[in-house]
């Protein structure tokens, strides 16, 4: 598919991990970048490339990556990771695109 | 500090145009390529087109929803980049966010957008 899919809605208990997973064939052959949206706010990077953490983002944030799945993990969420999440790569003609998003609810 | 800060939007009604701003400090903007997204109301991010820095030709791409529509372009000098929005339609009605363009090439290469501006809403109705 050319299309990156992400499930709706994910909850997690605080304090406990989630993974949040952006599935589709361009993550075969690019590294995905995910973005945190609050309610009101501009999306905020939080993760790029292999495994990279802009300046400020805490480090209970991480990726990874396996076939075409890409995953963002929050180890020990926290009340303030409530968020929309969105996956970024390319389409086939090289151009950027997003996943749907995935709503985080913490518990 | 890096900042994107965007500009321009408004009410206006369908088959008019409109410009954004998107005014950068912080960096050397003519470094960078400059994409626009937009989100519609309730909606996910959608990619609007970029611009390519001089020293890529500074040339430009679009989304199909866009295409023959929108034109973005940069003044280096005033580090500010522009999306003209013409013959507007309704479902054009989104928050326009411009961001940072970043590329890596390699074996498996990714690119990332880093800082995003607090965005302009743009509302096409009449």
């Amino acid at each position: 598919s050319s299309e990156l899919t992400q499930d709706p809605a994910v909850s997690v208990a605080l304090g406990q991990t989630v993974r949040i997973t952006c599935q589709g064939d361009s993550l075969r052959s690019y590294y995905a970048s995910w973005y945190q949206q609050k309610p009101g706010q501009a999306p905020v990077l939080v993760i790029y490339g292999k495994n990279n953490r802009p300046s400020g983002i805490p480090d209970r944030f991480s990726g990874s990556s396996s076939g075409n799945t890409a995953s963002l993990t929050i180890t020990g969420a926290q009340a303030e990771d409530e968020a929309d999440y969105y996956c970024n790569s390319r389409d086939s003609s090289g151009n950027p695109q997003f996943g749907g998003g995935t709503k985080l609810t913490v518990l | 500090e890096v900042q994107l800060v965007e500009s321009g939007g408004g009410l206006v009604q369908p088959g008019r145009s409109l410009r954004l701003s998107c005014t950068a400090s912080g960096f050397t903007f003519g470094d960078y390529a400059m994409s626009w997204f937009r989100q519609a109301p309730g909606k996910g991010l959608e990619w609007v087109g970029f611009i390519r820095s001089k020293a890529y030709g500074g040339t430009t791409e679009y989304a199909a929803s866009v295409k023959g529509r929108f034109t973005i372009s940069r003044d280096d000098s005033k580090s500010i980049a522009y999306l003209q929005m013409n013959s507007l339609k309704t479902e054009d009605t989104a928050v326009y966010y411009c961001t940072r363009d970043h590329t890596r090439t390699g074996s498996r290469p990714y690119n990332w957008f880093d800082p995003w501006g607090q965005g302009t809403l743009v509302t096409v109705s009449s």
